[in-house]
């Protein structure tokens, strides 16, 4: 167990629909990060978060959208969801700005219908 | 830009076998190299990393890489694989661009036979 906790666990939803995925940093972490794991794309980054700003900007579509809330949590937001976005979303957190060593969390897994 | 490479896709090998994981990187400066595993169902967990200093690093799990500048490897390795080892693995690179992200290569599916 990292320490990162996301929920839900599993999303299923229709094409587009909007959703909330939700992750909670180990305890003390202030950076928090985005990442999609697809077969066809593997794993790529989506975006960072640093003690509430914006860090780090990947291939995050416009359509997708993040913030890190002042207890340092943190939500991506997915609208307009498409089959291709049918992924398993995972969120990782590091303790300080210039970390590297990335903690994650379970992931969630969401499926577009 | 920093990119990842594992060159094997599925590796197999019998319980009790040695095991070798490629991975190679491309970066202009001295990288930051990591390797991850990905059970079933599970998420990522850090095996071990790479930062500076002594080229032989061990993690987690009786795993240990050895960073070559040379030739821009950070192969994995465990002397004697165990079943529970059958998982994906990982290979990341950070170090480039803003922010603080790993790129990761497309990963290793590890099967062993009993």
């Amino acid at each position: 167990d990292s320490g990162v906790t996301q929920t839900p666990k599993h999303l299923i939803t229709a094409t587009g629909q909007r959703v909330t995925l939700r992750c909670s940093p180990r305890s003390g972490d202030l950076s928090v990060y985005w990442y999609q794991q697809s077969l066809d794309q593997g794993l790529q980054f989506l975006i960072q978060y640093y003690n509430g700003e914006e860090r780090a900007k990947g291939n995050i579509l416009e359509r997708f959208s993040a913030q890190q809330f002042p207890d340092l949590h943190s939500e991506l937001n997915l609208s307009s969801l498409e089959l291709g976005d049918s992924a398993l979303y995972f969120c990782a957190s590091s303790p300080l700005l210039s970390s590297y060593e990335q903690y994650f969390g379970p992931g969630t897994r969401l499926t577009v219908t | 830009a920093q990119s990842v490479t594992q060159p094997d896709i599925h590796i197999t090998v019998s319980e009790g076998a040695s095991l070798e994981l490629r991975c190679n990187y491309s970066y202009g400066a001295t990288p930051y190299l990591f390797w991850y595993v990905q059970s079933p169902g599970q998420g990522l967990q850090l095996l071990l990393k790479y930062f500076s200093g002594d080229t032989l690093v061990q993690g987690i799990k009786g795993f240990e890489a050895e960073f070559k500048r040379s030739q821009s490897s950070f192969n994995l390795r465990k002397p004697s694989v165990h079943w529970s080892d059958a998982a994906e693995y990982f290979c990341a690179v950070g170090g480039a661009g803003g922010g603080n992200k790993l790129t990761f290569g497309t990963g290793t599916q590890l099967k062993v036979e009993l």
